[in-house]
Parts: structure tokens; sequence; C-alpha cells
């Protein structure tokens, strides 16, 4: 159950895009379509923002869109706006009703 | 509007017990598994146990498997794990979280409760 790869930081400015990369194996977000993402912003719970590698919840502006390809699950803001800067979680099922997370990636918009 | 609204945590030593609940409302409670997430402070997020929904069963994290007995009571609305052996490494905020029917995610969190254990 080792925790999945992410990026300590990324960075931006308001209105340009950013991608989170997810790298976990073939045991977990390459063998499942099950990859989710949570916001945190500080002092606050996860916030559920994509499921399903790619699905949105409801209310989820689609500004924020999923993906997967072989073991590395990514998650793209596009017109990055100053409420975007949050701490960011990748989770994905790893089989026998387990899951792990990643270990979350501060955006800054500059 | 579902809520989830954890209490239970506290200050406690090496080697003792704690139980953490979870009331849950707005939603058909006994339909949805259920779990238990911790995060260290300061870092991130780590899955810590399972009840499935519909009379499933229950899992845990190698790090807590032996100690931590999750539990729940439809009839109730109520959530609870029962944390034994505690060691200073378990220090987090857990949270109670939801997961989406039909899906592997966590669509609704708690605020979290603190548990610190330290002597």
């Amino acid at each position: 159950q080792s925790a999945l790869t992410q990026p300590r930081s990324v960075s931006g400015s308001p209105g340009q895009s950013v991608t989170i990369s997810c790298t976990g194996t073939s045991s977990d977000v390459g063998g499942y379509n099950y990859v989710s993402w949570y916001q945190q912003h500080p002092g606050k719970a996860p916030k559920f923002m994509i499921y399903d590698v790619s699905k949105r919840p409801s209310g989820v502006p689609d500004r924020f869109s999923g993906s997967k390809s072989g073991n590395t699950a990514s998650l793209t803001i596009s017109g990055l706006q100053a409420d975007d800067e949050a701490d960011y979680y990748c989770c994905s099922y790893a089989g026998s009703f387990t899951w792990v997370f990643g270990g979350g990636t501060k955006v800054t918009v500059l | 509007e579902v809520q989830l609204l954890e209490s239970g945590g506290g200050l406690v030593q090496p080697g003792g017990s704690l139980r953490l609940s979870c009331a849950a409302s707005g939603f058909t409670f006994s339909s949805n598994a259920m779990s238990w997430v911790r995060q260290t402070p300061g870092r991130g997020l780590v899955w810590v146990s399972v009840f499935s929904g519909g009379g499933g069963g229950t899992y845990y994290a190698d790090s807590v498997k032996g100690r931590f007995t999750i539990s729940r009571d439809n009839s109730k609305n109520t959530l609870w794990l029962h944390m034994s052996s505690l060691r200073a490494e378990d220090t987090a905020v857990y949270y109670c979280a939801k997961h989406l029917s039909g899906s592997w995610s966590f669509d609704s969190w708690g605020q979290g409760t603190l548990v610190t254990v330290s002597s």
C-alpha cells in the first residue's frame, strides 16, 4: 500500500492551465478506472472534484478535468483562478477493498 | 444535504484506546459504504478502513489491522472506529467519508476529529 506519487507543488498565473500527475502501479491506478481527485483548502475537509478518472460531480466547474494513461492519472485545471489555490490529492482503488492516496500537490496561483 | 459529523477525538496515551463516532444524515445510510481516512498534520491523506454497504464486510489498512475496528449501526445512522494499542504515529485528523454509490470514490466528508497520541 505505497502512496501514489504526485509532484509536491505546481504553479500558474491566473487564466493559465496546470496539470498534476499521479503515478501508481498496475495494482492501483493502472488496474482500475477508479481514480478520484480531491481539493483541500487549509483547515478544511477534502472536496470531491473528479471520480472514475474523468467524471465531474455536479457543481464542479468544467475547468477541472481528469484523464489516465497506463499507471499515471492527471488532473488539469484550466483557466486558473485564485480560489483554485489549494492542495490536491489523487486516490485510486487498489483492489480487495483498499484505497491508496497520493501525497498531495500544492497548487499556487501566481 | 449530506452531513457527516465526527466526534470522539482527543489526547490519549500510547497504548491507550479511543472510539470515534460519525453521525450521518441526508442520505440512505444503510445503502452506502463508509470509510475512515486520516491526515497527519501537515501531510497527506491515508485511507484507514471501510465498512461496505448493504451488510457487507469490513476492511483495514495494514498499518491499523488488528488494532482498529470499524462498525456501524444503520438504525442510528452512525459509524464508529474503535482504536486500541494506539501509537504516536496514529496521531492525525480522522475523517469519516461516504462512498459514492456505484463508484469507489469518496463523495462526502465530515469536518474531521483530531486524535493525539502522546504521553
